[in-house]
C-alpha cells in the first residue's frame, strides 16, 4: 500500500513568489494534514481537510491557503514568500474517524532566498 | 490552550539500557494518544497509539496511558544506537480538532 506521496520533495523560491505544495493522501484516508516544521522547531499545525472542506485553520496568515479535490489528493499555496516561510512542509493523512493516527509523507522542504 | 509538554533532552542512555520517555497533557477529556518518531531532516513516523489506561506492548516498545494522572508514556527497552531520533508525543484532544503534538524529546542511546 502507498504511503502519503508529497511533491516536490524540495523547492527553491525568492521573496514575494508563490509556492504550492502537493500531497496524496494513503488510499481510503479523506483527511488531509498541513504542518510547517521550522529548522529545530515542533510542528506547527496549518491546515486540516476532509472531504474538501476546510475542517480547521491553525494561527497562520491568510497568505498560507490550500484545496483538497475530490480524490482527496490536497495542495498547499504559500503567497508572497517571506524569508520565514523557509523550512519542512509536512502532509499527513488519515481516517475521519476521530482519534485515528496521522500517518506521514517525506515532506517538501521549501528554501526562500 | 490545549498543551502537550515534553522534556526537550536530550535523554542520554547507554545500549542495551531502558529508555523512558514522558509526555502532560492538559486536556482532561483527550481520547487518544500517539508517539511518534522522527530521524533529523526527515518526516515523523508512527510508533504507537494507545487508548485506554494501562500499558500497551509492540516488540521493544510499550506505550503507557494514565488518564487521571494526564501523562502517557513511552519505553523503549534494549535500546539500540539506532534509537536515537525525537520522540513526539501526540494527542487528540476533544472536539473537532486535529492532533496536538508536543515539540518532542531527544533522545541519544550511546554505543
Amino acid at each position: 500500500e502507498a504511503g502519503v506521496t508529497q511533491s516536490p520533495t524540495h523547492l527553491i523560491k525568492t521573496r514575494g513568489q508563490q509556492a504550492t505544495l502537493r500531497c496524496s493522501p494513503i488510499s481510503g484516508h479523506t483527511s488531509v494534514y498541513w504542518y510547517q516544521q521550522a529548522l529545530g522547531l515542533g510542528l506547527q499545525f496549518l491546515l486540516w481537510y476532509d472531504e474538501g472542506e476546510e475542517r480547521n485553520r491553525g494561527n497562520f496568515p491568510p497568505r498560507f491557503s490550500g484545496r483538497q479535490f475530490p480524490n482527496y489528493s490536497s495542495e498547499l499555496n504559500v503567497n508572497a514568500l517571506e524569508l520565514e516561510d523557509s523550512a519542512l512542509y509536512l502532509c499527513a493523512s488519515s481516517l475521519y474517524k476521530m482519534g485515528q493516527p496521522q500517518h506521514f509523507g517525506d515532506g517538501t522542504r521549501l528554501s526562500i532566498l | 490552550q490545549k498543551e502537550v509538554e515534553q522534556n526537550s533532552g536530550p535523554l542520554s542512555v547507554p545500549e542495551g539500557a531502558i529508555a523512558s520517555l514522558n509526555c502532560t497533557y492538559s486536556d482532561r477529556g483527550s481520547q487518544s494518544f500517539f508517539w511518534y518518531r522522527q530521524y533529523s531532516g526527515k518526516s515523523p513516523e508512527l510508533i504507537m497509539f494507545i487508548y485506554s489506561n494501562g500499558d500497551k506492548e509492540d516488540g521493544r516498545f510499550t506505550a503507557q496511558l494514565n488518564k487521571a494522572s494526564q501523562y502517557v508514556s513511552l519505553l523503549i527497552r534494549d535500546s539500540q544506537p539506532s534509537d536515537s531520533a525525537t520522540y513526539l508525543c501526540a494527542v487528540k484532544t476533544r472536539g473537532n480538532t486535529p492532533l496536538v503534538f508536543g515539540k518532542g524529546t531527544r533522545l541519544s542511546v550511546i554505543a
